[in-house]
């Protein structure tokens, strides 16, 4: 799986769009973007991924560079119940290794009032 | 439908003791996982089922047992508790063995004393 880099956490103020960056630059052709997140005492939730346009669904929209080396995970209106630590994975999806997710270190993303 | 469930929610054992945490999903996955989280750190694997019938060993199995006797369920056997296997044990299920997303259970927090 290629390697991503996140901020470590950054606010958000609640209504507003949190925009969640993720440098991904050593990913490669077949290799899609995964967005998951993790609220507190909860399991990870899967949100979204793409391979290389842009994608939206009910919970967030995911836009990834024309070069595939950076993605930007968008919440439109960001609640008080989004405030979780974010996950940017790529990975090609497989069954060998038990398509084992991993989690690197992620955003820990604090809605504010 | 449900999701992924899994019960109990919290469990305390004592050293040696067994016990089974059991897992169902009701979305007709194919694929089905346990993994465990402890403090600070990622998910590790524990067992996978790619299907009814077959199981495979993740990257931490020992002190563990599965079996998939229905597409349904997926429980996951503590043989002799030991309080280094206290953690919280999610499982996770996808359509596909390969598959996009997962989607993971609500956990269970198991303390061994």
């Amino acid at each position: 799986d290629a390697k991503t880099t996140q901020p470590p956490s950054m606010d958000c103020a609640e209504g507003r769009a949190a925009n969640l960056p993720c440098n991904h630059s050593t990913i490669s052709g077949n290799e899609y973007v995964y967005w998951y997140r993790q609220i507190h005492s909860q399991g990870p939730q899967y949100i979204i991924h793409g391979l290389k346009n842009n994608e939206t669904n009910e919970m967030a929209s995911l836009i990834i560079t024309e070069d595939r080396k950076s993605s930007t995970l968008i919440l439109p209106h960001a609640t008080l119940r989004d405030t979780a630590v974010y996950y940017c994975i790529v990975r090609v999806p497989q069954r060998a290794a038990g398509n084992k997710l991993t989690f690197g270190g992620g955003t820990r993303v604090l809605v504010k009032p | 439908n449900a999701g992924v469930t899994q019960t109990p929610k919290f469990q305390v054992l004592k050293t040696g003791q067994s016990m089974t945490l059991q897992c169902a999903q009701d979305m007709n996955h194919e694929y089905m996982s346990w993994y465990r989280q402890d403090p600070g750190m990622g998910l590790r694997l524990i067992h996978y089922s790619v299907g009814a019938g077959i199981t495979d060993q993740g990257e931490v199995p020992n002190g563990y047992n599965v079996s998939r006797s229905t597409t349904e369920d997926f429980p996951l056997r503590l043989l002799s508790a030991a309080p280094s296997q206290t953690s919280v044990y999610f499982c996770a299920s996808s359509y596909s063995a390969s598959g996009n997303e997962q989607y993971f259970g609500p956990g269970t927090r198991l303390t061994v004393t």
